[in-house]
Protein backbone atom coordinates (compact mmCIF):
# COMPACT_ATOMS: atom_id res chain seq x y z
CA UNK A 1 0.00 0.00 0.00
CA UNK A 2 1.27 3.47 0.01
CA UNK A 3 0.47 4.98 3.14
CA UNK A 4 1.69 3.75 6.87
CA UNK A 5 0.64 0.39 7.98
CA UNK A 6 0.28 -0.50 11.77
CA UNK A 7 -0.73 -3.57 12.72
CA UNK A 8 -3.00 -4.98 14.87
CA UNK A 9 -5.37 -2.53 14.87
CA UNK A 10 -7.06 -3.47 18.22
CA UNK A 11 -5.03 -5.04 20.69
CA UNK A 12 -5.99 -6.31 24.43
CA UNK A 13 -3.75 -7.66 26.92
CA UNK A 14 -4.43 -8.23 30.23
CA UNK A 15 -2.32 -6.62 32.43
CA UNK A 16 1.27 -7.79 33.14
CA UNK A 17 1.53 -8.74 29.50
CA UNK A 18 4.18 -7.77 27.30
CA UNK A 19 2.93 -6.59 23.77
CA UNK A 20 4.52 -5.73 20.14
CA UNK A 21 3.27 -2.91 17.98
CA UNK A 22 4.17 -3.27 14.26
CA UNK A 23 4.95 -0.25 12.24
CA UNK A 24 5.36 0.00 8.31
CA UNK A 25 6.25 3.40 6.96
CA UNK A 26 6.11 4.37 3.53
CA UNK A 27 8.80 2.36 1.32
CA UNK A 28 12.36 5.08 1.44
CA UNK A 29 10.95 7.02 4.12
CA UNK A 30 14.01 8.06 6.72
CA UNK A 31 11.88 9.46 9.66
CA UNK A 32 10.06 7.61 11.91
CA UNK A 33 8.19 8.49 14.78
CA UNK A 34 5.57 6.65 17.53
CA UNK A 35 3.75 8.84 19.70
CA UNK A 36 0.73 7.75 22.09
CA UNK A 37 -2.76 9.10 22.04
CA UNK A 38 -4.79 8.49 24.96
CA UNK A 39 -8.40 8.70 24.86
CA UNK A 40 -9.87 12.46 24.01
CA UNK A 41 -6.56 14.14 24.02
CA UNK A 42 -3.50 14.78 21.45
CA UNK A 43 -0.57 12.47 20.24
CA UNK A 44 2.30 12.93 22.55
CA UNK A 45 5.84 11.92 21.30
CA UNK A 46 7.66 8.62 22.46
CA UNK A 47 10.45 8.26 20.01
CA UNK A 48 12.21 9.37 16.87
CA UNK A 49 14.38 6.86 14.08
CA UNK A 50 16.29 8.59 11.29
CA UNK A 51 16.73 5.26 9.51
CA UNK A 52 17.94 2.70 11.94
CA UNK A 53 18.97 5.10 14.73
CA UNK A 54 17.03 6.24 16.98
CA UNK A 55 17.77 9.66 18.19
CA UNK A 56 15.49 10.08 20.45
CA UNK A 57 13.79 8.50 22.56
CA UNK A 58 12.91 11.20 25.56
CA UNK A 59 9.23 10.48 25.49
CA UNK A 60 8.85 7.19 26.33
CA UNK A 61 6.92 6.83 29.86
CA UNK A 62 9.61 4.47 31.07
CA UNK A 63 12.07 1.64 31.06
CA UNK A 64 8.84 -0.85 29.92
CA UNK A 65 8.59 0.88 26.60
CA UNK A 66 11.41 -0.07 23.98
CA UNK A 67 11.29 0.40 20.51
CA UNK A 68 13.22 -0.68 17.29
CA UNK A 69 13.79 -0.14 13.74
CA UNK A 70 16.54 -2.32 13.37
CA UNK A 71 16.66 -2.69 8.94
CA UNK A 72 15.94 1.61 8.99
CA UNK A 73 12.13 -0.01 7.91
CA UNK A 74 9.73 -1.70 9.65
CA UNK A 75 9.43 -0.66 13.21
CA UNK A 76 8.38 -2.51 16.13
CA UNK A 77 7.35 -0.70 19.90
CA UNK A 78 6.84 -3.49 22.43
CA UNK A 79 5.59 -2.40 25.87
CA UNK A 80 6.28 -5.03 29.09
CA UNK A 81 4.65 -5.91 31.73
CA UNK A 82 1.68 -4.31 30.54
CA UNK A 83 -0.23 -1.47 33.10
CA UNK A 84 -3.54 -0.12 32.87
CA UNK A 85 -2.52 3.36 32.09
CA UNK A 86 -0.53 2.43 29.09
CA UNK A 87 -4.31 1.98 27.25
CA UNK A 88 -3.79 4.35 24.33
CA UNK A 89 -4.07 4.53 20.86
CA UNK A 90 -0.32 4.15 19.36
CA UNK A 91 0.33 6.00 16.55
CA UNK A 92 3.64 5.84 13.85
CA UNK A 93 4.22 8.54 11.74
CA UNK A 94 6.94 8.58 8.69
CA UNK A 95 8.41 11.09 6.64
CA UNK A 96 11.03 11.08 3.57
CA UNK A 97 13.44 12.94 4.87
CA UNK A 98 14.56 14.48 8.10
CA UNK A 99 13.14 17.97 7.86
CA UNK A 100 9.56 19.23 8.47
CA UNK A 101 10.23 21.73 5.99
CA UNK A 102 10.31 19.59 2.54
CA UNK A 103 8.09 16.57 3.02
CA UNK A 104 4.73 15.82 5.35
CA UNK A 105 4.33 14.14 8.10
CA UNK A 106 2.61 10.61 7.35
CA UNK A 107 0.11 9.06 9.50
CA UNK A 108 -1.01 5.29 9.96
CA UNK A 109 -4.48 4.45 11.55
CA UNK A 110 -2.77 3.51 14.49
CA UNK A 111 -3.23 0.43 17.30
CA UNK A 112 -5.82 0.63 20.04
CA UNK A 113 -4.20 -0.80 23.06
CA UNK A 114 -6.25 -1.76 25.72
CA UNK A 115 -5.09 -3.00 28.90
CA UNK A 116 -7.41 -5.33 31.24
CA UNK B 1 8.89 23.97 27.56
CA UNK B 2 6.91 23.74 24.62
CA UNK B 3 3.35 23.41 24.39
CA UNK B 4 0.08 23.96 22.41
CA UNK B 5 -3.67 25.00 23.83
CA UNK B 6 -6.91 24.49 21.59
CA UNK B 7 -10.57 25.30 22.82
CA UNK B 8 -12.59 22.71 23.80
CA UNK B 9 -15.00 21.09 21.96
CA UNK B 10 -17.21 19.74 21.03
CA UNK B 11 -17.90 22.88 18.50
CA UNK B 12 -21.37 21.82 16.62
CA UNK B 13 -22.48 24.25 13.85
CA UNK B 14 -24.92 24.12 11.29
CA UNK B 15 -23.87 23.71 7.55
CA UNK B 16 -22.27 26.61 6.21
CA UNK B 17 -21.65 29.05 9.46
CA UNK B 18 -18.57 30.65 10.31
CA UNK B 19 -15.50 28.82 12.34
CA UNK B 20 -12.94 29.54 14.49
CA UNK B 21 -10.89 27.21 16.39
CA UNK B 22 -8.61 29.01 18.76
CA UNK B 23 -4.96 27.47 18.92
CA UNK B 24 -2.44 29.32 21.06
CA UNK B 25 1.17 27.96 21.71
CA UNK B 26 4.34 27.82 24.04
CA UNK B 27 7.80 27.55 22.67
CA UNK B 28 11.18 27.55 23.03
CA UNK B 29 12.13 29.52 19.90
CA UNK B 30 10.83 29.76 16.52
CA UNK B 31 8.48 26.96 15.79
CA UNK B 32 6.43 26.21 12.45
CA UNK B 33 2.90 25.37 12.80
CA UNK B 34 0.63 23.31 11.60
CA UNK B 35 -3.33 21.81 12.23
CA UNK B 36 -3.86 18.28 11.38
CA UNK B 37 -7.53 16.78 11.15
CA UNK B 38 -8.60 13.30 11.45
CA UNK B 39 -11.94 12.15 9.87
CA UNK B 40 -13.71 9.43 11.99
CA UNK B 41 -11.70 5.80 11.31
CA UNK B 42 -8.59 7.41 9.57
CA UNK B 43 -5.42 8.58 10.32
CA UNK B 44 -4.34 12.21 10.80
CA UNK B 45 -3.52 14.58 8.04
CA UNK B 46 -1.77 17.62 7.20
CA UNK B 47 -4.90 20.07 6.81
CA UNK B 48 -2.03 23.44 6.45
CA UNK B 49 0.87 24.80 7.70
CA UNK B 50 2.65 27.83 8.43
CA UNK B 51 6.35 28.16 8.94
CA UNK B 52 7.73 31.80 10.02
CA UNK B 53 5.83 35.18 11.68
CA UNK B 54 2.46 36.47 9.76
CA UNK B 55 2.28 33.01 7.04
CA UNK B 56 -0.86 32.27 6.66
CA UNK B 57 -1.28 28.59 5.76
CA UNK B 58 -4.31 27.54 3.47
CA UNK B 59 -6.47 24.32 2.33
CA UNK B 60 -9.66 23.42 1.28
CA UNK B 61 -11.19 26.53 2.58
CA UNK B 62 -9.22 26.77 5.97
CA UNK B 63 -7.00 28.86 6.70
CA UNK B 64 -4.50 29.63 9.77
CA UNK B 65 -2.39 33.05 9.92
CA UNK B 66 0.71 32.37 12.73
CA UNK B 67 0.52 35.50 14.68
CA UNK B 68 4.21 35.94 16.78
CA UNK B 69 2.39 38.89 18.45
CA UNK B 70 0.25 36.83 19.86
CA UNK B 71 1.44 32.88 19.82
CA UNK B 72 -1.84 32.14 17.90
CA UNK B 73 -2.24 30.25 15.02
CA UNK B 74 -6.69 30.11 14.72
CA UNK B 75 -8.00 27.98 12.66
CA UNK B 76 -10.99 29.77 10.60
CA UNK B 77 -13.63 28.58 7.25
CA UNK B 78 -15.91 30.90 6.22
CA UNK B 79 -18.78 28.29 5.45
CA UNK B 80 -18.04 24.59 6.98
CA UNK B 81 -19.94 21.58 5.33
CA UNK B 82 -20.69 18.24 7.18
CA UNK B 83 -17.57 16.24 5.56
CA UNK B 84 -15.90 18.82 7.44
CA UNK B 85 -17.13 17.10 10.50
CA UNK B 86 -13.64 15.89 12.33
CA UNK B 87 -11.16 16.36 15.18
CA UNK B 88 -8.80 19.12 14.65
CA UNK B 89 -5.28 19.16 16.47
CA UNK B 90 -2.89 22.26 16.43
CA UNK B 91 0.47 21.56 16.65
CA UNK B 92 3.97 23.20 16.14
CA UNK B 93 7.48 21.98 15.82
CA UNK B 94 11.11 23.15 16.60
CA UNK B 95 14.03 22.44 14.43
CA UNK B 96 15.15 19.25 16.97
CA UNK B 97 14.48 16.01 17.50
CA UNK B 98 13.66 15.45 13.81
CA UNK B 99 10.89 18.22 13.78
CA UNK B 100 8.73 16.34 16.18
CA UNK B 101 5.82 17.50 16.76
CA UNK B 102 4.17 18.55 19.95
CA UNK B 103 -0.18 18.61 19.78
CA UNK B 104 -2.59 20.62 21.61
CA UNK B 105 -5.63 18.73 22.71
CA UNK B 106 -7.83 18.71 19.68
CA UNK B 107 -11.32 19.67 18.45
CA UNK B 108 -13.89 18.07 18.15
CA UNK B 109 -16.21 19.25 15.54
CA UNK B 110 -19.41 18.46 14.41
CA UNK B 111 -21.40 19.87 11.67
CA UNK B 112 -25.34 19.53 11.15
CA UNK B 113 -27.00 19.86 8.04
Amino acid sequence: GAGVSQSPRYKVAKRGQDVALRCDPISGHVSLFWYQQALGQGPEFLTYFQNEAQLDKSGLPSDRFFAERPEGSVSTLKIQRTQQEDSAVYLCASRRDSSSYNSPLHFGNGTRLTVT
Amino acid sequence: GNSVTQMEGPVTLSEEAFLTINCTYTATGYPSLFWYVQYPGEGLQLLLKATKADDKGSNKGFEATYRKETTSFHLEKGSVQVSDSAVYFCALSLNNAGNMLTFGGGTRLMVKP
